[in-house]
């Protein structure tokens, strides 16, 4: 079983489109994350939900919204895709308390032409 | 507040050592380590959580200073399996979980 998965691995689309990245985790965490890897391998942390609640939002811009409808799923929404979007976005969670191993998705590659 | 990895790269033979540094400024509440093989996701090493602390894994071991302000992850013997990039993560005493990467450390073992 996947611990944490995400879908789409892969999604190519045009500037100014809308697009969605689903993730659910099957760890009983409650705590998940998306990170932004750009093309210098540069890992930056965007969003945290604990328990459904954000906790943490980085300068990262408005047109990026994360939706967690339990506390299994986190998704990510980007409107009016932009060329600098294009970026492997990785999903991740964590218990909070003790070790806080983050645990991450295969990752989910988004190229905007 | 992002740490500061060193160095960038690293090209090593089997058998060889490494030694890959990560600092702060300030004072932290941890430090974590991972690493990502190319084209895959980021794994747990460790997390080391107090001053003096060293913490082993295999041939791979981490301490972190008296002032939580430094680590560094030492891969002795090296082996072709721990090509990837190394990336420490800090946490902040006031945003535990908020966990801050270092711009990676790629580290090439050849045969």
């Amino acid at each position: 079983d996947t611990a944490v998965s995400q879908t789409p691995k892969y999604l190519v689309t045009q500037m100014g489109n809308d697009k969605s990245i689903k993730c659910e985790q099957n760890l009983g965490h409650d705590t998940m994350y998306w990170y932004k890897q750009d093309s210098k391998k540069f890992l930056k942390i965007m969003f945290s939900y604990n328990n459904k609640e954000l906790i943490i939002n980085e300068t990262v811009p408005n047109r990026f919204s994360p939706k967690s409808p339990d506390k299994a799923h986190l998704n990510l929404h980007i409107n009016s895709l932009e060329l600098g979007d294009s970026a492997v976005y990785f999903c991740a969670s964590s218990q909070s308390g003790g070790v806080r191993e983050l645990f991450f998705g295969e990752g989910s590659r988004l190229t905007v032409l | 507040q992002q740490p500061v990895q060193s160095p960038q790269a690293v090209i090593l033979r089997e058998g060889e050592d490494a030694v890959i540094n990560c600092s702060s400024s300030k004072a932290l509440y941890s430090v974590h380590w991972y690493r990502q093989k190319h084209g895959e996701a980021p794994v747990f090493l460790m997390i080391l959580l107090k001053g003096g602390e060293q913490k082993g894994h295999e041939k791979i071991s981490a301490s972190f200073n008296e002032k939580k302000q430094q680590s560094s992850l030492y891969l002795t013997a090296s082996q072709l399996s721990y090509s990837g990039t190394y990336f420490c993560g800090t946490e902040n005493g006031g945003s535990q979980g908020n966990l801050i990467f270092g711009k990676g450390t790629k580290l090439s073992v050849k045969p």
